[in-house]
């Protein structure tokens, strides 16, 4: 069944502003990992949040977990035209379960 | 470069055709799986090999059938298609600790089209 839900499913903004992506889901998870993927591409896995932590850092990559609410977002900050690309949250589901969600479609306009 | 390689990259066959993918991990890992990504829909689980025995079918058409010889290789066999099995292929692997997987490399995955 699909977990992940991001929101917005599409997102435009110009270079240099910030980008927030959303992602709900239903049951219970041991991580939730966020991944990158180019057209016509494979994904690039970009950061993993456990579901006893609340907040992580990678470089521009700010990501939140709030398992009361089922959600997470992930923030990427001053973004540049190379960020345009789509990005799903992947919640692990047991064991070698990774369920993914539609993913937000970003467009960087410089 | 991920360290997962899959072969062919793009794939074109009739409904009649038998071909395979084939995806190689140099990671080391001891799971592989099978996503299937087609247009507007999420990714979909297909197959999970972990130390090479089969560990997750999701109610995939036995027209797939997979296969993986060793923790290095995993192939997809295809037979039979139909048009909507038309999508792209991705090929990952990851390291399986205490039960739990941690992140996924993917390949580049297979583009394929059944006319």
């Amino acid at each position: 069944s699909q977990q992940g839900e991001e929101d917005p499913q599409a997102l435009s903004i110009q270079e240099g502003e910030n980008a927030t992506m959303n992602c709900s889901y239903k049951t219970s998870i041991n991580n939730l990992q966020w991944y990158r993927q180019n057209s016509g591409r494979g994904l690039v896995h970009l950061i993993l949040i456990r579901s006893n932590e609340r907040e992580k850092h990678s470089g521009r990559l700010r990501v939140t977990l709030d398992t009361s609410k089922k959600s997470s977002s992930l923030l990427i900050t001053a973004s540049r035209a190379a960020d345009t690309a789509s990005y799903f949250c992947a919640t692990a589901q047991g064991a070698q379960k990774l369920v993914f969600g539609q993913g937000t479609r970003l467009t960087i306009n410089p | 470069e991920t360290g997962v390689t899959q072969t062919p990259r793009h794939l074109v066959m009739g409904m009649t055709n038998k071909k395979s993918l084939k995806c190689e991990q140099h990671l080391g890992h001891n799971a592989m799986y099978w996503y299937k990504q087609s247009a507007k829909k999420p990714l979909e689980l297909m197959f999970v090999y972990s130390l090479e025995e089969r560990v997750e079918n999701n109610s995939v058409p036995s027209r797939f059938s997979p296969e993986c010889p060793n923790s290095s290789h995993l192939f997809l066999h295809l037979h039979t298609l139909q048009p909507e099995d038309s999508a792209l292929y991705l090929c990952a692997s990851s390291q399986v600790h205490r039960g739990l997987s941690e992140k996924l490399f993917f390949g580049s995955g297979t583009q394929l089209s059944v006319l």
